[in-house]
């Protein structure tokens, strides 16, 4: 049973800092790992989606990398922006195709 | 930009009664999904649908729900006879194939069961 984790639980940084959100999964046999941001009381807005031949995705100021080997996806985010803030989910296949397993969310605020 | 939308964004209802959440998902996409997030926790897989009808689902999706495509733009999620322990936010979801390729959600209707 594929188990999604994400640390840390919640994080405050001053605007303008660089920061990394860790996920970590216990089956590495994935096909890709996508990251979402949600806002409080919102939807889901994906964020990058990294293929498991891929090592790197890049969107704007985020750049997610992927390790399958070792379970593990990071999420860099460049120069951090108070809209920034908001809760960053990152989900796997889990089991057959369609099942997708969302980790438990790192928790972002971004102080001006 | 093509989105997925989900109506109503949200939903009172007793316990017992029957509701129906409705999302239109984005016209070329071919796979369909329901999660649901119970405030507070991570957001679950319900079930999936393809070429009319279930491809997958969880443990969670048991007799009292079911799915359907009613038309070729609609995709719902009836809850036959709701709990208290329903209330959620429940997200529709969809996407062109199954395997790498991104999953695009709505904004979610949130269900308060009183």
């Amino acid at each position: 049973k594929q188990e999604v984790t994400q640390i840390p639980a919640a994080l405050s940084v001053p605007e303008g800092e660089n920061l990394v959100l860790n996920c970590s999964f216990t089956d590495s046999a994935i096909y890709n790992l996508q990251w979402f941001r949600q806002d409080p009381g919102k939807g889901l807005t994906s964020l990058l989606l990294i293929q498991s031949s891929q090592r790197e995705q890049t969107s704007g100021r985020l750049n997610a990398s992927l390790d399958k080997s070792s379970g593990r996806s990071t999420l860099y985010i460049a120069a951090s922006q108070p809209g920034d803030s908001a809760t960053y989910l990152c989900a796997v296949p889990s089991g057959g195709y369609q099942k997708v397993t969302f980790g438990t969310g790192t928790k972002l605020q971004v102080i001006p | 930009e093509p989105e997925v939308t989900q109506t109503p964004s949200h939903q009172v209802t007793q316990m017992g009664q029957e509701v129906i959440l409705r999302c239109v998902p984005i016209s070329n996409h071919l796979y369909f999904y329901w999660y649901r997030q119970i405030l507070g926790q991570k957001v679950e897989f319900l079930v999936s649908f393809y070429n009319n009808e279930i491809s997958e689902k969880s443990e969670i999706f048991d007799d009292q729900f079911s799915v359907e495509r009613p038309d070729g733009s609609n995709f719902t999620l009836k809850i036959r006879s709701t709990k208290l322990e329903d209330s959620a936010m429940y997200f529709c979801a969809s996407s062109v194939r199954v395997t790498n390729t991104e999953a695009f959600f709505g904004q979610g209707t949130r269900l308060t069961v009183v």
